[in-house]
C-alpha cells in the first residue's frame, strides 16, 4: 500500500514569494491534515479536512495560507506571502475517517526556508 | 501553552539498557496518548499508544505507562538497539476533538554501541 507522498520535499525562496506544496494521501483515506514543524518543536495541527470540506482550521494563518481538497483526494497548502518565521517542514498526514484513537499515517513532508 | 511538555531534548543510551522518554501533560481532557517515532527527512510513524482506561501497554520492546494523577507517561524501550536512534514525540487527544492531536517537542534519542 503506497503511503502519504508529498512534494516537493524542499523549498527554498524569498521573503514575501508564494510557495504551494502538495499532498497526494493514503488511497480511501477520508481524512487529511496539514500540520507545521517549526525547528526544536512538535508538529503543529493547521488544518484538517474530511473528504473535501474543513474540520478544523483554528490554528491556520488565514491571511498568508490557504489550503483546498478540492475533490476530496489530493490537497495543496499555499503561502502568499511568505514570512521568515514560515520556515518550516510541512507535514501532511492521513486518516481512515478522522475517528477519536484513528492512526495517522504521515509523508515525509516539505522542508521550507524562507529566506 | 505547551499542553504537551517532553523536557528532555535528548538522551544516549547504550545497545541493550532500557531507555525511557518521558511526557508531561496539562489538559485534563486528554484521555489518549501515542508516541510516533521520527527518523530523519521521513515522516513521523506510529509506534504505540495507550487509553486513559489503562495504565500500562506493551508491544514487544516498547511500553508505555500512564499515570493519570501526575499527568505522565513515558515510553520504555528494552533492549534499546541502534535502530531506535530517532526523534521520539508524545501527542494526546481526546474523544472531544475526535482525531486531533496535540504533540509534545519531542526527545532525540541516541542508541549507541
Amino acid at each position: 500500500e503506497a503511503g502519504v507522498a508529498q512534494s516537493p520535499r524542499y523549498k527554498i525562496i524569498e521573503k514575501r514569494q508564494s510557495v504551494a506544496f502538495w499532498c497526494n494521501p493514503i488511497s480511501g483515506h477520508a481524512t487529511l491534515y496539514w500540520y507545521q514543524q517549526i525547528l526544536g518543536q512538535g508538529p503543529k495541527l493547521l488544518i484538517q479536512f474530511q473528504n473535501n470540506g474543513v474540520v478544523d482550521d483554528s490554528q491556520l494563518p488565514k491571511d498568508r495560507f490557504s489550503a483546498e481538497r478540492l475533490k476530496g483526494v489530493d490537497s495543496t497548502l499555499k503561502i502568499q506571502p511568505a514570512k521568515l518565521e514560515d520556515s518550516a517542514v510541512y507535514l501532511c498526514a492521513s486518516s481512515l475517517q478522522g475517528r477519536y484513537q484513528e492512526t495517522q499515517y504521515f509523508g515525509p513532508g516539505t522542508r521550507l526556508l524562507v529566506l | 501553552d505547551q499542553q504537551v511538555k517532553q523536557n528532555s531534548p535528548s538522551l544516549s543510551v547504550q545497545e541493550g539498557r532500557i531507555s525511557i522518554l518521558n511526557c508531561d501533560y496539562t489538559n485534563s481532557m486528554f484521555d489518549y496518548f501515542l508516541w510516533y517515532k521520527k527518523y530523519p527527512a521521513e515522516g513521523p510513524t506510529f509506534l504505540i499508544s495507550i487509553s486513559s482506561i489503562k495504565d500500562k501497554n506493551e508491544d514487544g520492546r516498547f511500553t508505555v505507562f500512564l499515570n493519570k494523577s501526575a499527568k505522565h507517561l513515558s515510553l520504555h524501550i528494552v533492549p534499546s538497539q541502534p535502530g531506535d536512534s530517532a526523534v521520539y514525540f508524545c501527542a494526546a487527544s481526546w474523544a472531544g476533538t475526535a482525531s486531533k492531536l496535540t504533540f509534545g517537542t519531542g526527545t532525540r534519542l541516541q542508541v549507541t554501541l
